[in-house]
């Protein structure tokens, strides 16, 4: 199974600035999907990322406050901008196959805003 | 993505058995059935996941119904290991959606 890294591990921002989240995966991989945990919440997919094409957002979720970048099969990262205290959240990327395939996670990044 | 309905919550002692359900009555006949699991402060992990016939791998079985409408995780030897957040998700198979869509889940606590 795909060893996923994100880095950083944690991290307290101030409100207005951006943050950006690297994700690695150890193998080369189509698919990759970005998740935000909030505080005792289930996990929501932010968006997906495929190599040489532009992220897909879903619902809610928009380019200009999560931009993403995929500029290769086995990095991704994610930025949170202007930030605000209802960003304090878990962030996940995931790398994904089929339906008949498992999901594997990173163990997030957790970003508290003062 | 259909609907799939988990208790909030369920309460084991170790070493004993845990039979989680998942109710999935709009499961349609190409869903494949997956079972993740969240410890605290990781990452979702993946348990098991099947189309119709029942599971087996070293982490846990999983029991398709008949009819498909539900299912069950079971996990044979409970540890303190085990207590997670245990999610019970349909994947719309063929296409290009391979995304995962999150419920609430079960969370699971375990006795010593």
């Amino acid at each position: 199974s795909a060893v996923i890294s994100q880095k950083p591990s944690r991290d307290i921002c101030q409100r207005g600035t951006s943050l950006t989240i690297q994700c690695q995966v150890d193998s080369q991989v189509t698919m990759m999907f970005w998740y935000r945990q909030q505080p005792g919440q289930s996990l929501t997919l932010i968006a997906t990322a495929n190599q040489g094409s532009e992220a897909t957002y879903e619902s809610g979720f928009v380019i200009d406050k999560f931009p993403i970048s995929r500029p290769n099969l086995t990095f991704s990262t994610l930025t949170v901008s202007n930030l605000s205290p209802e960003d304090s959240s878990i962030y996940l990327c995931s790398v994904g196959g089929s339906s008949n395939q498992p999901q594997h996670f990173g163990d997030g990044t957790r970003l508290s805003i003062l | 993505d259909a609907k799939t309905t988990q208790p909030n919550s369920m309460e084991s002692n170790e070493e004993e058995p845990v039979h989680l359900p998942c109710n999935h009555s709009t499961i349609s006949g190409t869903d494949y059935i997956h079972w993740y699991r969240q410890l605290p402060s990781q990452g979702p992990e993946y348990v098991i996941h099947g189309l119709t016939s029942n599971v087996n791998n070293r982490m846990a079985s999983l029991a398709i119904a008949e009819d498909r409408k539900s299912s069950t995780l079971i996990l044979h030897r409970a540890t303190l290991r085990d207590a997670a957040v245990y999610y019970c998700i349909l994947r719309q198979s063929g296409g290009s959606n391979y995304k995962l869509t999150f419920g609430k889940g079960t969370l699971l606590t375990v006795n010593p």
